[in-house]
């Protein structure tokens, strides 16, 4: 069946330093969605991705869409610590959305 | 606008027990709805997600069964529950199309003993 992978699975990063977290799909999707969740919370949407190798910005968040579709990555350039949080990617294929296990990002003041 | 409500937020049930979520939305008609649980610190799993009233599609053979009795409402249950049931379910909803964000619920949080 469908499965997406996201790696690494913990990230910490100095206050300041750049993450990167990446995402695999083991088939060609419609789109990949990208959501935060913090500690206690519900995923919370952040962006989705539909077109092939489509780049998108967020003030410090870069989020792309691999040429085949099959993968994607978050890129978040300068850390906060309101930047902590697990980051899931999801990807679509018709009515089903599956999620990657996510990142885990912990900032070190 | 558009809600989505979970409950109950916290439960905790013995090993054995029956199991009753419910979800619901409101501010809107036909929408696509889902299923996730999650273990301690792990990834979304998906259980169940339905496109339209008395339609389930299951992704994972399981202790658990999902209902939609009505456009707006979600049920997950069990007959029997299990240690390994133990996790925080999560109902989300979307627009009846293939794109769009996923807006979950607050979650259940769920404790098997």
């Amino acid at each position: 069946g469908q499965q997406v992978m996201q790696i690494p699975q913990y990230q910490h990063v100095q206050e300041g330093e750049d993450f990167t977290t990446y995402c695999n799909s083991s088939t060609t999707l419609s789109n990949i969605q990208w959501y935060k969740q913090r500690p206690g919370g519900h995923p919370v949407f952040l962006i989705q991705l539909v077109k092939s190798g489509e780049v998108k910005k967020q003030k410090r968040l870069t989020f792309q869409f691999g040429e085949a579709k099959k993968n994607s990555s978050l890129h978040i350039t300068a850390t906060q610590t309101t930047d902590v949080g697990t980051y899931f990617c999801a990807g679509s294929r018709d009515d089903k959305i599956i999620f990657g296990k996510g990142t885990r990002l912990h900032i070190l003041p | 606008s558009q809600t989505i409500h979970q409950w109950p937020a916290t439960l905790v049930q013995p090993v054995g027990s029956p199991l009753s979520l419910e979800c619901t939305v409101e501010g809107t008609s036909n929408p696509n709805l889902y299923w996730y649980r999650q273990a301690a610190g792990r990834g979304l799993q998906l259980l169940f997600y339905s496109v339209g009233i008395g339609q389930i599609s299951s992704e994972v053979p399981q202790n658990l069964s999902a209902s939609r009795p009505q456009d707006r409402q979600f049920i997950l249950s069990s007959k029997k529950l299990l240690l390994s049931d133990s996790g925080f379910y999560l109902c989300a909803w979307r627009y009846g199309r293939n794109t769009g964000e996923l807006f979950f619920g607050e979650g259940s949080r769920l404790t098997v003993l």
